[in-house]
């Protein structure tokens, strides 16, 4: 199975800093890579498809890019509502795995 | 509108047997992938299977092959996630999520809660 590894675990911003969670597959997944936003007690909310395609509805602050083995999603200008945990989610091949996830607090 | 549906919290004891549900709507049932996602008390997502509806294809994680069963009734546009022998382990949030083509899960039920204990 393709394992997916986040960094960091976590981390702690301030509102209007430059955020970036990167994801390394252990195998080359093309551009098969989505990015998901979950709140406490919420369910995930999908951000990025494709590796860099915004879901619609998603603010443009919101990017991603990457392909293979190395992703990232950077958020451009941090604001009140994005403190959450990101997980990255591979679609290549079954088993579809999830990163570990990375908590964003407030600093 | 697209919607996930999931029935409500369940407390059961070990041993006993359970089958959780998801109903779509707003979309034609048949055409998308249902996925289902285990997340234990405050860890990350874990991905544990998925069912094709319209033909009722169903995949799983090695890790849950054989633990849980996946299955589907187009006619009620619902999937199913059962357990035949609920372990403490199992406490879990589960969720459902229907599968975009192979790029993202964009629609999520809001989750089942299920607590095993004795």
């Amino acid at each position: 199975a393709i394992q997916l590894t986040q960094s960091p675990s976590s981390l702690s911003a301030s509102v209007g800093d430059r955020v970036t969670i990167t994801c390394r597959a252990s195998q080359g997944i093309v551009s098969a890579l989505a990015w998901y936003q979950q709140k406490p007690g919420k369910p995930p909310k999908l951000l990025i498809y494709d590796a860099s395609s915004l879901q619609s509805g998603v603010p443009s602050r919101f990017s991603g890019s990457g392909s293979d083995t190395d992703f990232t999603l950077t958020i451009s200008s941090l604001q009140p509502e994005d403190f959450a945990t990101y997980y990255c989610q591979h679609f290549d091949t079954y088993p579809l795995t999830f990163g570990g996830g990375t908590k964003v607090e407030i600093k | 509108e697209v919607q996930l549906v999931q029935s409500g919290a369940e407390v059961k004891k070990p041993g006993e047997s359970l089958k959780i549900s998801c109903k779509g709507s707003g979309y034609r049932f048949t055409n998308y992938w249902i996925g289902w996602v285990r997340q234990m008390p405050g860890k990350g997502l874990e991905w544990m299977g998925i069912i094709y509806p319209g033909d009722s294809d169903t995949r799983f994680s090695p890790s849950f092959q054989g633990q849980v069963a996946i299955s589907a009734d187009k006619s009620i546009n619902t999937a199913y996630l059962q357990w035949s022998s609920l372990k403490a382990s199992d406490t879990a949030m589960y969720y459902c999520a229907r599968q975009d083509d192979y790029s993202g899960y964009d629609c999520w039920g809001q989750g089942t809660l299920v607590t095993v204990s004795s």
